[in-house]
Formats: structure tokens, sequence, C-alpha cells
């Protein structure tokens, strides 16, 4: 069974577009983290969700944490080759480690 | 900085082989974790460790062994290795878990094959 959620698992798409990934889970989410991962590299953090219907912006991405705290969205506004990668949510589920979720790959062609 | 560094980048095995994956972190944390990354899918906690002399399984422990003897290291061991056990490895280490204030830093990867 899986904890997490995420939807798309893959998606390609052309330079300028935009897009929204979901991770979703039946549990309530104490917090929520995004990570990217890039080809031969360990994920990165992008952000932090705490608080139901927060929204928090990084450059062209915005992170959504549902009202219920039970999922959470990433939309990505006119995307660039260089925001490929695979995009990963993850929660501690109330336990002292981490739970990712299964990704959404991305693919923007230039 | 350093940040978690991994050894080594590449290992091939066969089937029955014994080996240890290194990782070691010099931004003091408390907490290190080991995961699994098969093709195309997610991470999966293998073991977790919230401080010197104190490690607990998580989600896919058997066939793996760690020890925690120091803050810094947090080796993996491999002692039967079989081709399930083909994977990318990453350890990772953070302050706290989950909170606000507390990212995951990940080292580049153990990249695994078993045959």
């Amino acid at each position: 069974t899986q904890l997490l959620e995420q939807s798309p698992q893959f998606l390609s798409i052309q330079e300028g577009e935009n897009l929204t990934v979901y991770c979703n889970s039946s549990s309530v989410f104490s917090s929520l983290q995004w990570y990217r991962q890039e080809p031969g590299e360990g994920p990165v953090l992008l952000v932090t969700v705490v608080t139901g219907g927060e929204v928090k912006k990084l450059k062209r991405l915005t992170f959504q944490f549902g009202d219920a705290r039970k999922d959470s969205s990433l939309h990505i506004t006119a995307a660039q080759p260089g925001d490929t990668g695979l995009y990963l949510c993850a929660t501690d589920m109330g336990r002292r480690a981490l739970t990712f979720g299964s990704g959404t790959r991305l693919q923007v062609q230039p | 900085n350093a940040g978690v560094t991994q050894t080594p980048k590449f290992r091939i095995l066969k089937i029955g082989q014994s080996m240890t994956l290194q990782c070691a972190q010099d931004m003091n944390h408390n907490y290190m974790y080991w995961y699994r990354q098969d093709p195309g899918m997610g991470l999966k906690l293998i073991y977790y460790s919230v401080g010197a002399g104190i490690t607990d399984k998580g989600e896919v422990p058997n066939g793996y062994n760690v020890s925690r003897s120091t803050t810094e290291d947090f080796p993996l061991r491999l002692e039967l290795a079989a081709p399930s056990q083909t994977s990318v490895y990453f350890c990772a280490s953070s302050s706290d878990v989950g909170s606000y204030n507390s990212p995951l830093h990940f080292g580049n990867g153990t990249r695994l094959t078993v045959t």
C-alpha cells in the first residue's frame, strides 16, 4: 500500500507550457516536503508546507497544501528544460523518518 | 561544505558476496537514513538512526544491517547479495525529521548491481 500517491507518474511537455502534479494520501499530514531529483544526484528540498491551505511560491513553482492537509499540489508556470527531473513528495507520517511518494517524472522538451 | 559523502559511486557484486556502503556527514546531524531507489521509482526507507548507538528498521530492512558508532558515519552492510538488491542507494541526514527547518540532505548515491 502506497501511503503517498503521486500523479501523474510521467509527464512530457513542451517548453513554455504549464503543468500541475499532485500528492495525495488518506492520512492527515503534519507537514509535507517537495523534493526535486536530477539524474545521477540525490533529491534536493524545494519547499516544506505545514499549514492547511498554505500556498508557497518559489519563482515559477507554486506549492499548495490542501485545507484538510491530506493533499498537496505543485504547479509550474512556463516550464523550462531546467525543470526536468523527478518530483517527490514526502512526509513523516508521525514517524522519525520521511516516507516518499513514487514521484512524478517530468520531461520538458525545448 | 562536503555535506553527505557516499562511497563507492558504483559497484558490481556477484550473488552471495558481501559489501559495506559507506556514508559520512559533516553537518553534525543526529538523524541519518538509508534509502533505496529502484528504476523509475521513489525512495524506500531501509534503516534509520536518530543518534549514535541507536538504529531502527524502515520499510525494507531484510538483507541489510547498519551500525551507528559515531554521529558522522552510518555504514550499510549487505551480507549475502541478491539480484533483488540491485538498486541505487542513497544516504541522507537531517537535524530533525519532517519539520519546517529540517530538510533531508542526500548524498549522490551508490549504484549497485548484483549479478
